[in-house]
């Protein structure tokens, strides 16, 4: 498979913990990347890798990884992260990239 | 502090041409991996095409043929020639850098976009 799939949208208490998937056959060879964009702006790179964070991205995200399914984990959302999330990885062959469709978030 | 300017956007009917510019200040784009990723309207991200820090370029297919990338090192800017234009090439266009020194896909760094608009 060539396409990585997200939820459409997911919804969580605010200071409750909240997961997004990502699922895909390229994910069992290349760890993915997570973005969160807010209306109107360029995506923000919030985790990648194995579970990296850029400097300046708050310690409640995390990443994680199984088989052919990856994670981003919010510990305690926050009203400023309701956003879209998309992952992201190289596909099979190395040479392309692949986004997930998105999953928009709901901080309630 | 790195920066990304994007322009060149703008309206253009079915199989028109633009040449879109990201303009980079406080790295170099010839020792990055740098790509465009683009988002139609309501849509979400597509990646378009990558160059490679040794010159090396690939491409989405719904693109290929038709988009070139490219960039002037003297310059430090990253380009795009998009030619053949259709209705569903509109969006935001979008340039990033590569965090990693090997081609990665994570992109550290975005600029603010520029709107490409394909209408008769």
């Amino acid at each position: 498979s060539s396409e990585l799939t997200q939820d459409p949208a997911v919804s969580v208490a605010l200071g409750q913990t909240v997961r997004i998937t990502c699922q895909g056959d390229s994910l069992r060879s290349y760890y993915a990347s997570w973005y969160q964009q807010k209306p109107g702006q360029a995506p923000v790179l919030v985790v990648y890798g194995k579970n990296d964070r850029p400097s300046g991205i708050p310690d409640r995200f995390s990443g994680s990884s199984s088989r052919n399914t990856a994670s981003l984990t919010i510990n305690g959302a926050q009203a400023e992260d309701e956003a879209d999330y998309y992952c992201n990885s190289r596909d099979s062959s190395g040479n392309h990239l692949l986004f997930g469709g998105g999953t928009k978030l709901t901080v309630l | 502090e790195v920066q990304l300017v994007e322009s060149g956007g703008g309206l253009v009917q079915p199989g028109g041409s633009l040449r879109l510019s990201c303009a980079a200040s406080g790295f170099t784009v010839s020792s990055n991996y740098m790509s465009w990723v683009r988002q139609a309207p309501g849509k979400g991200l597509e990646w378009v095409s990558v160059i490679h820090s040794g010159g090396s370029t690939y491409y989405a297919d719904s693109v290929k043929g038709r988009f070139t990338i490219s960039r002037d090192n003297s310059k430090n800017t990253l380009y795009l020639q998009v030619n053949s234009l259709r209705t569903e090439d509109t969006g935001v266009y979008y340039c990033a850098r590569d965090l990693g020194s090997a081609w990665s896909g994570y992109f550290d760094y975005w600029g603010q976009g520029t709107l490409v608009s394909v209408s008769s």
